[in-house]
């Protein structure tokens, strides 16, 4: 089945700073997308980018198809940034999506 | 309003002992799903529903049986609890299936632990 690879596994920032955080995945796929995971557990999407570049306030996020990887860039970074980002992918419609291991990001104050 | 709800959130049993998840979504969503996160908090797709009928079943044990009795409500039951199946289990919803790309919006999750 596809991998899907994250970087870094762990990310310490301080306040107001930007962040890169990358998504590799081993095979072409038909969707991907981004969730946050706040330290109190709750999962929010982000972005659905299966490829292009999409912009959300301070967080975008650009998906190079032909290359398998997603980026998401965080800029001005604040402490609610903090908890496990992680990217998922789906091969082909009808299949589920499979998780990268995420990157736990901690922005200090 | 909540959107996607799970009762309850923290279950606590004993090895063999046989439970439910209830889950319920007021989005006028098609699709529902079921999350696994483990305790290394990698998250992992067990079932997709769409409109009552199940679409996706991700290699999951015989023990965990979803039902759909309408289109606002997907329930997990896990029938002989194992070790192993102490994690946090979420459920969530969108209109599409996850391929067509829609946005998919969670519950607060069910944390299980199992003794």
């Amino acid at each position: 089945g596809i991998q899907v690879e994250q970087s870094p596994p762990d990310l310490i920032l301080q306040e107001g700073a930007n962040s890169t955080l990358r998504c590799n995945f081993s095979d072409s796929v038909n969707n991907l997308q981004w969730f946050h995971q706040n330290p109190w557990g709750q999962l929010i999407n982000l972005f659905y980018i299966p490829s292009g570049t999409k912009q959300n306030g301070r967080l975008s996020a650009t998906t190079v198809a032909t290359e398998r990887y997603s980026l998401l860039y965080i800029s001005s970074s604040q402490t609610t940034d903090s908890g496990v980002y992680f990217c998922a992918v789906i091969r082909n419609y009808g299949q589920n999506f499979v998780f990268g291991p995420g990157t736990r990001l901690s922005v200090l104050p | 309003d909540t959107a996607v709800s799970q009762t309850p959130k923290y279950l606590v049993t004993q090895m063999g002992n046989d439970k439910s998840i209830k889950c319920e979504q007021n989005l006028g969503h098609d699709t529902m799903y079921w999350y696994k996160q483990d305790s290394k908090k990698f998250l992992k797709i067990m079932f997709s529903y769409n409109n009552k009928e199940l679409i996706i079943n991700e290699t999951v044990p015989n023990r965990f049986s979803p039902k759909s009795p309408d289109k606002a409500h997907l329930n997990l039951h896990i029938n002989s609890l194992e070790l192993g199946d102490s994690a946090v289990y979420f459920c969530a919803s969108s209109w599409l299936a996850g391929a067509l790309g829609d946005t998919q919006y969670f519950g607060p999750g069910t944390r299980l632990t199992v003794l």
